[in-house]
């Protein structure tokens, strides 16, 4: 009954290749994310789905596609890996609150490792 | 100016004591303030959100806001060795809905 859940956990692959990492939510958010955390452990977002809507996408490769079938899902496509692309990926949800922000839960993460 | 900053660490205190971790941000509109903890190797928890000026308390941790200052800090007192993690300090701007700045995280030690 995990509440935001990602798979896989672990992803080698070599450089060139496309992957895609899955994320879903059981907690009837109605927006996800998708964050980027370096070897720093910087936090950064790169997507954000509102009802199935893109409403943040912030400078990102276009290589990177997000698509949200419902609301419940958040897939994260990437083409043609590069080296740099090797960090960890969260998933994360939260139910949006008029005019406010509420707390977002993340996934268990996605180690990706481009080699 | 970076949107969020947190004092670089590594922070490390004995068993028992006060850790004293510490925000500023850039934007003056700023409206919610979260704190996340990360354990090496898992996804960030939220530990406590503050939205208005003052001290919101909860259990060991106290959250501190001060708009005016654009300075939001995380106190734990009874610091144990269980709360050694990287903590994340978190701003929403309240104009991108959902959208939130993070810093860069203070690395916390506590030695029993």
């Amino acid at each position: 009954d995990t509440a935001v859940s990602q798979t896989p956990k672990y992803l080698v692959t070599q450089m060139g290749n496309d992957k895609s990492i899955k994320c879903e939510q059981n907690l009837g958010h109605d927006t996800m994310y998708w964050y980027k955390q370096d070897s720093k452990k910087f936090l950064k977002i790169m997507f954000s789905y509102n009802n199935k809507e893109l409403i943040i996408n912030e400078t990102v490769p276009n290589r990177f596609s997000p698509k949200s079938p419902d609301k419940a899902h958040l897939n994260l496509h990437i083409n043609s890996l590069e080296l740099g692309d090797s960090a960890v990926y969260f998933c994360a949800s939260s139910q949006i609150l008029a005019g406010a922000t509420d707390t977002q839960y993340f996934g268990p993460g996605t180690r990706l490792t481009v080699l | 100016q970076k949107e969020v900053e947190q004092n670089s660490g590594p922070l490390s205190v004995p068993e028992g004591a006060i850790a004293s971790l510490n925000c500023t941000y850039s934007d003056r509109g700023s409206q919610s303030f979260f704190w996340y903890r990360q354990y090496s190797g898992k996804s960030p928890e939220l530990i406590m959100f503050i939205y208005s000026n003052g001290d919101k308390e909860d259990g060991r941790f106290t959250a501190q806001l001060n708009k005016a200052s654009q300075y939001v800090s995380l106190l734990i007192r009874d610091s144990q060795p269980s709360d050694s993690a990287t903590y994340l300090c978190a701003v929403s701007r309240g104009s991108t809905l959902g959208r939130l700045y993070f810093g860069r995280g203070t690395q916390l030690t506590v030695w029993p």
